[in-house]
């Protein structure tokens, strides 16, 4: 079975700043991969970054970055320069990379709020 | 490319009643899956299908069940609604482990 926490029910920073948003995780998988998802009010759910777990350097897309250490099994989320529409909540994810790959197991997420 | 479509986007039922659900995958993606999600519960996962067969399935009463076409696009149905199948249903379609792309969501109410 898989777990994964956000311990953060919510954060606050100030636009323009770095903020980090904490998960960590439970599998006894050895291959699998880590996903970090924005739900904004409307709903939909926005694919931000993935990190596979043999993948050696962390994972960067734009402004986002997963800071993975595995041995503590934690992929925290830092996001820089917050922008207002930064504002969501976030959820981090995962699922096995074997034939099971459709199944995500989500944590319960952090409201972001990015005060200008 | 276009991403993952899902229809309708708002519905409302009431108790008894039973309810069908469209999801259309990226093209080319092959496995879709649905998940529920509420305040209470968050995100939980219904069922995937891989090429037209089921190929995981959450901890859901027999209520809820999909099916998916060998165009690959995916129907979930809930018979019977209950005031707390109320949610918002996500459908993602993955082309491997590495993507999960999800569409908007279908908004269910149950009165």
């Amino acid at each position: 079975a898989q777990k994964i926490t956000q311990t953060q029910p919510g954060m606050f920073v100030q636009e323009k700043e770095a903020v980090t948003l904490d998960c960590t995780y439970d599998t006894s998988d050895q291959s699998y991969g880590l996903f970090w998802y924005k739900q904004p009010s409307s709903g939909e759910m926005i694919f931000l970054i993935y990190q596979g777990s043999y993948d050696e350097q962390n994972a960067t897309e734009g402004r986002y970055s997963l800071n993975f250490q595995k041995a503590r099994k934690s992929a925290n989320l830092v996001i820089s320069a917050s922008q207002l529409g930064d504002s969501a909540m976030y959820f981090c994810a995962m699922a096995p990379r074997r034939t099971s790959y459709g199944k995500l197991t989500f944590g319960q997420g952090t409201i972001l709020t990015v005060h200008p | 490319k276009a991403g993952v479509t899902q229809t309708p986007r708002y519905l409302i039922k009431t108790r008894g009643q039973q309810v069908t659900l469209s999801c259309s995958p990226i093209s080319g993606h092959r496995s879709v899956s649905w998940y529920q999600q509420t305040p209470g519960q968050g995100l939980q996962f219904l069922f995937e299908y891989f090429s037209e067969t089921q190929r995981n399935k959450g901890n859901f009463p027999g209520r809820f069940s999909g099916r998916q076409f060998s165009n690959s696009r995916s129907e979930m149905n809930v018979s019977t609604l209950e005031l707390g199948d109320s949610a918002l249903y996500l459908c993602a379609s993955s082309l491997d482990p590495d993507t999960q792309y999800f569409g908007p969501g279908t908004r269910l109410t149950v009165l």
